[in-house]
């Protein structure tokens, strides 16, 4: 149980372009979702905390204009990475809590995206 | 400040030689430790979540306990698959209400077991 899946697994793009990456909650419903960030050999960072029908909370110095967030549905949460450039290209996680402030967050298997 | 830290940063261990990994935190109000495990280029894969002091849990060769102010990740007789980096986070009831409470995240430790 508990399965999230996020897609693409790898993008590769021009600059300028417009990159999205869903997440999505298989098996249970998903109130809450997270978007980290993780640079090689560094721990996760926390872009942002999405809830569904609600707009996304940013974290300090995360470009809520470069990073959209849309959480439309119970299952389903988008990150659009807009207007990219190479300093955005990075490894992309998101996670998935089953209601509750202390259950654990579950994973996708992260995004991995390369700016030309 | 809420921290968490992770010791060793890197464990090379023989296959069946069992050890220890730690994670040491200071936060106000305990809302639960979480162990992850991450293989290179996937998300975290849920392992463990520890709420109070004297807790245990155990999965295959991995056994987590939780003190009040560490929890240690003990794996018993080691196979080349549990070689991964292994994530701890915490959150407390000042990172965040309900559903929003956020994860502080240790470092991890890379554990590379060789055959």
């Amino acid at each position: 149980g508990a399965v999230v899946s996020q897609h693409p697994s790898w993008v590769i793009c021009k600059s300028g372009t417009s990159v999205k990456i869903e997440c999505r909650s298989l098996d249970f419903q998903a109130t809450t979702m997270f978007w980290y960030r993780q640079f090689p050999k560094q721990s996760l960072m926390l872009m942002a905390t999405s809830n569904e029908g609600s707009k996304a909370t940013y974290e300090q110095g995360v470009e809520k204009d470069k990073f959209l967030i849309n959480h439309a549905s119970l299952t389903l949460s988008t990150l659009t990475v807009t207007s990219a450039h190479p300093e955005d290209s990075s490894f992309y996680i998101c996670s998935a809590r089953v209601w509750g402030g202390n259950q654990p967050q579950h994973f996708g298997d992260g995004t991995r995206l390369s700016i030309l | 400040e809420d921290q968490v830290t992770q010791s060793p940063e890197a464990l090379r261990l023989q296959e069946g030689e069992s050890s220890s990994l730690n994670c040491s935190y200071t936060v106000s109000g305990l809302r639960g430790l979480f162990w992850y495990r991450q293989d290179p280029g996937k998300g975290p894969e849920f392992l463990f979540t520890l709420y109070s002091a004297g807790e245990e849990k155990e999965k295959e060769r991995l056994k987590a306990t939780l003190t009040k102010k560490e929890s240690f990740l003990h794996i018993t007789a080691p196979k080349p698959e549990d070689s991964a980096t292994y994530l701890c986070a915490v959150q407390d009831a000042r990172t965040g209400a309900g559903n929003n409470r956020k994860l502080i995240w240790g470092l991890g430790t890379s554990l590379a077991v060789n055959p």
